[in-house]
């Protein structure tokens, strides 16, 4: 079963400057898909970005950006000029392509993020 | 909004007792994928359907079940409560349900059992 991993329980960063969570992934498949959620306070889960493992440009979405490693098992996420609105849990979330993804997303444990003012 | 839509949002009830969760997904998205998330066993994947038929199966229970209707809106019955069941329950709803689909989520419905 594949396991996902995010290190970093609570990270604090002062606003607009840039912050990068964490997270690995343990898989022995080669084809698969990974993504960041984000979660505020309202409980909504987010979808901020997301990576396909056989593309080997990292996925940016305007101050969103993730460095993704392959062999390393690594999906960092680094957020640019943070801002307040960024406050949130994040997750890190895997899915297989195997059985042409008749799964559902694997989920680390997340990062709690705080934008200090 | 992600355009999927969960009722009722809080629901609050005892141990022993069974409850229905309503899901509607997005529209023209046939997927819809159940998750619970609570705080020791964090978020988990509990069962999806598309286009009516159970597709996969994750970590759910046997007093829990779901379905898809041909309206495609999704219910997930618990049944036989226990307060660990206490949790927060995402519907997540993709166009094909195939493994390059985003899933977007709802807004879930936070369950208590007193």
């Amino acid at each position: 079963a594949q396991t996902v991993t995010q290190s970093q329980p609570e990270m604090s960063v002062q606003e607009a400057e840039t912050v990068t969570l964490s997270c690995t992934y343990d898989t022995s498949e080669s084809d698969y898909y990974l993504f960041w959620y984000k979660q505020p306070p309202s409980r909504q889960m987010i979808l901020v970005i997301r990576q396909e493992a056989y593309k080997q440009q990292n996925a940016t979405e305007n101050r969103f950006s993730v460095n993704f490693q392959k062999a390393a098992k690594s999906f960092s996420l680094k957020i640019s000029d943070s801002q307040l609105g960024d406050a949130a849990m994040y997750f890190c979330a895997y899915r297989s392509a195997r059985g042409g993804g008749a799964d559902g997303l694997t989920f680390g444990k997340g990062t709690h993020l705080i934008i200090q003012p | 909004d992600s355009g999927v839509t969960q009722t009722p949002k809080h629901l609050i009830t005892a141990t022993g007792q069974r409850v229905t969760l309503r899901c509607s997904p997005r529209s023209g998205d046939l997927s819809v994928y159940w998750y619970q998330q609570s705080l020791d066993q964090g978020l988990q994947f509990l069962i999806q359907y598309y286009n009516g038929e159970e597709r996969a199966k994750g970590n759910i229970l046997e007093r829990f079940s779901a379905q898809q209707f041909p309206d495609l809106h999704s219910e997930l019955n618990l049944s036989s409560l226990e307060l660990g069941d206490s949790a927060l329950y995402f519907c997540a709803s993709s166009s094909t349900g195939t493994w390059d689909q985003p899933q977007h989520f709802g807004d879930g419905t936070r369950l208590s059992i007193l």
